[in-house]
């Protein structure tokens, strides 16, 4: 079956504009989780689903970042008023249950001008 | 808490040479650990992964690694590498304190010269 989608592919924003990325997870995938990839950084945890709930938001950077999951499938995480620390390569993974692998996504590059 | 360390941020080799990438952990629990392999402009891919049984495991492309609990590790081997395996590769871990995310080291770069 198809792997998990993200979109866009690219997305370049001025500075203090809102942007919102999505993430499709494997079909029947209860867990979702975002990551961010940058150099500086590496990889790090944002946030994670169990269905429909975030029961570990703890990695998400500051109140400008939230996100959710509807249906027990699509995702979307939003950040407001872009900042240019924000930019990354945003990475979406699902997996059957918490306790399997993740599958990830070919990722969102958000670039803040 | 988990916490992960690849020794090494590069490690370049001739192609049909043996490869060793190495991975630590910390964690107070048990922990389940990954290896995911990304090819340039490409995204994460699985490669192996340790859940439980037996402590050796395989992937389809002649890669191993070992799990060595009271080492806390889990390098990554091959006996021969091809040019093709030039890629980032990331040891991660999860467990069940941490709600099974993904806590990744700061992966290396192979690169396989001919």
């Amino acid at each position: 079956g198809a792997g998990v989608s993200q979109s866009p592919s690219n997305k370049v924003t001025e500075k203090g504009k809102d942007v919102e990325l999505r993430c499709d997870p494997i079909s029947g995938h209860t867990a979702l989780y975002w990551y961010r990839q940058s150099l500086g950084q590496g990889l790090e945890f944002l946030i994670y689903f169990q269905g429909n709930s975030a029961p570990d938001k703890s990695g998400l950077p500051s109140d400008r970042f939230s996100a959710e999951r509807t249906g027990g499938s699509v995702s979307t995480l939003t950040i407001q008023r872009t900042q240019q620390e924000d930019s990354a390569v945003y990475l979406c993974a699902s997996s059957l249950r918490v306790t399997s692998e993740q599958f990830f996504g070919p990722g969102t590059r958000l670039t803040v001008l | 808490a988990q916490s992960v360390t690849q020794l090494d941020s590069q490690v370049p080799v001739f192609e049909e040479a043996p490869v060793e990438l190495r991975c630590n952990y910390s964690s107070s629990v048990s922990v389940y650990l990954f290896w995911y392999v990304q090819y340039p402009n490409q995204g994460l891919q699985l490669l192996l992964k340790y859940l439980s049984g037996s402590t050796l495991v395989e992937s389809i492309n002649g890669f191993e690694a070992e799990f060595n609990k009271s080492q806390t590790s889990f390098h990554l081997r091959k006996p021969s590498v091809h040019i093709s395996d030039t890629a980032e590769y990331f040891c991660a871990v999860s467990a069940v304190d941490s709600n099974y995310k993904l806590t990744f080291g700061k992966g290396t770069l192979l690169t396989v010269n001919p």
